[in-house]
């Protein structure tokens, strides 16, 4: 059974760095891409990054301007979002899901979501 | 630039219920319909425009190609309430549609 599981959600103040963790397991880790997809309270679905299977090629919203970074480590199986300068704007659930290949794909499996609050 | 429409509907138990979603680009098939439920996390009801994913009901199906898709419920029922999202994946960025939130009449 798939399971993705994040951490590292808290209470940050304006300006802040934050880093979320995503552990998986129940499939072959390094034959997913992973995505990282937010909702703030009451929106819709953001989608933020992704990374392929291997690593090598990772992609952002251009709406996150260069703040965040995605990784993975394939030996672990996790892959972690590393965001910077937050902002009120960045207060959601955070969400990792597993692509359906190794490039991106669609995402039938989904983590229970890390809330991260962004206020003075 | 995924464009959902309408952004929220009602209709009654056992109506059949269509929401569209338009990319502002060519995708092929490269289209994804999500339900959330109010307060759940968002679940894969039909993966590369119209292959219902393992386990959603057969009332759940998915059309079109290129730039313009529809999903379709045959016979609404209750449980069917929820938010659905339409999403891009040929390549990044994955955006998603901005919901079409449906309802009970």
């Amino acid at each position: 059974e798939v399971c993705l599981v994040e951490s590292g959600g808290a209470l940050v103040r304006p300006g802040g760095s934050l880093t979320l963790s995503c552990a998986a397991s129940g499939f072959t880790f390094s034959h997913s891409a992973m995505h990282w997809v937010r909702q703030a309270p009451g929106r819709g679905l953001e989608w933020l990054s992704s990374i392929t299977g291997s690593g090598t090629y990772v992609y952002y919203a251009d709406s996150l301007e260069g703040r965040f970074i995605i990784s993975r480590d394939n030996a672990n199986s996790s892959v972690s979002l590393q965001m910077h300068n937050l902002s009120v704007e960045d207060t959601a659930v955070y969400y990792c899901a597993r692509g359906s290949n190794s490039y991106l794909g669609s995402s039938g499996d989904w983590g229970q979501g890390t809330l991260v609050a962004v206020s003075s | 630039q995924m464009t959902q429409s309408p952004s929220s509907l009602s209709a009654s138990v056992g109506d059949r219920v269509t929401i569209s979603c338009r990319a502002s680009e060519e995708i092929r098939h490269y289209l994804a319909w999500y339900q959330q439920r109010p307060g759940k996390l968002p679940v894969l009801l039909i993966h590369s425009a119209s292959t219902l994913q393992s386990g959603v009901s057969s009332r759940f199906s998915g059309s079109g190609s290129g730039t313009d898709f529809t999903l379709t419920i045959s016979s609404l029922q209750p449980e069917d309430i929820a938010t659905y999202y339409c999403q891009k994946y040929n390549s990044a960025p994955l955006t998603f549609g901005g919901g079409t939130k449906v309802q009970i009449k």
